[in-house]
């Protein structure tokens, strides 16, 4: 099955500060791609889907880049802020089979005022 | 629109007690619906889903079953909890018509087995 590794499992960076996430894979199929936001205690909220043909995928306060050569996704926060504290979990799913989303480890982000 | 349901919000049970866990889905028809379990501190691992009534296709079984007795409606049960069980179950759906789908999660149903 695919084995995805996230990157860091904590961190801490100051308010206006940048933080980037990482999620490697290594199944060289096609995949969409998906970044969860989880606050403590609650569900999941969905930050980004991104397909395997999109390299940079913008969003509000974030982008998403996916490295295909290196098989590496990536979240970067540009200016953080303390709402953007939270658990940040990657998602991978195989085109063509049963929409089974399989997670990476998570990324709890702390942000400092 | 479409709106996820999931209950009760916490449970704090004995180990070897029976458990059921529910989850409905307003504003549309034939969804596919995914039960999945988070460990505390831990990532999300996808136990059951379903694409039909009265289908449904375990992942990982954690000795735990789920049914879809409607389209609507997905239930997580067990007879006999362990302590193992405890953790965060998230229930989600999707369109239910392609695949590679989006999933939306509900908010959750937490347990504590003692």
């Amino acid at each position: 099955g695919e084995q995805v590794e996230q990157r860091p499992p904590h961190l801490s960076v100051r308010e206006g500060d940048s933080a980037v996430i990482t999620c490697t894979y290594t199944d060289p199929n096609s995949y969409y791609f998906f970044w969860y936001k989880q606050e403590p205690g609650a569900s999941l909220q969905l930050l980004m889907k991104v397909f395997s043909s999109t390299e940079i995928n913008e969003g509000q306060g974030f982008t998403v880049l996916l490295n295909k050569k290196d098989k590496r996704l990536s979240l970067n926060l540009t200016a953080a802020h303390p709402g953007d504290s939270a658990a940040y979990f990657c998602g991978f799913m195989a085109t063509g089979g049963n929409n089974k989303l399989t997670f990476g480890q998570g990324t709890v982000l702390s942000v400092i005022p | 629109a479409q709106t996820i349901h999931q209950w009760p919000v916490a449970e704090i049970k004995a180990v070897g007690s029976p458990l059921s866990l529910g989850c409905t889905i307003k504003g549309k028809s034939s969804p596919n619906l995914y039960w999945y379990w988070q460990a505390t501190g831990g990532t999300l691992q996808q136990l059951f889903y379903s694409i039909t009534v009265g289908q449904v296709e375990s992942v990982v079984q954690l000795n735990l079953s789920a049914s879809r007795p409607k389209d609507d409606q997905f239930i997580l049960s067990t007879e006999k909890l362990l302590l193992s069980h405890s953790g965060f179950y998230l229930c989600a759906w999707s369109l239910g018509t392609s695949s590679a789908e989006t999933l939306y999660f509900g908010s959750g149903t937490r347990l504590t087995v003692l």
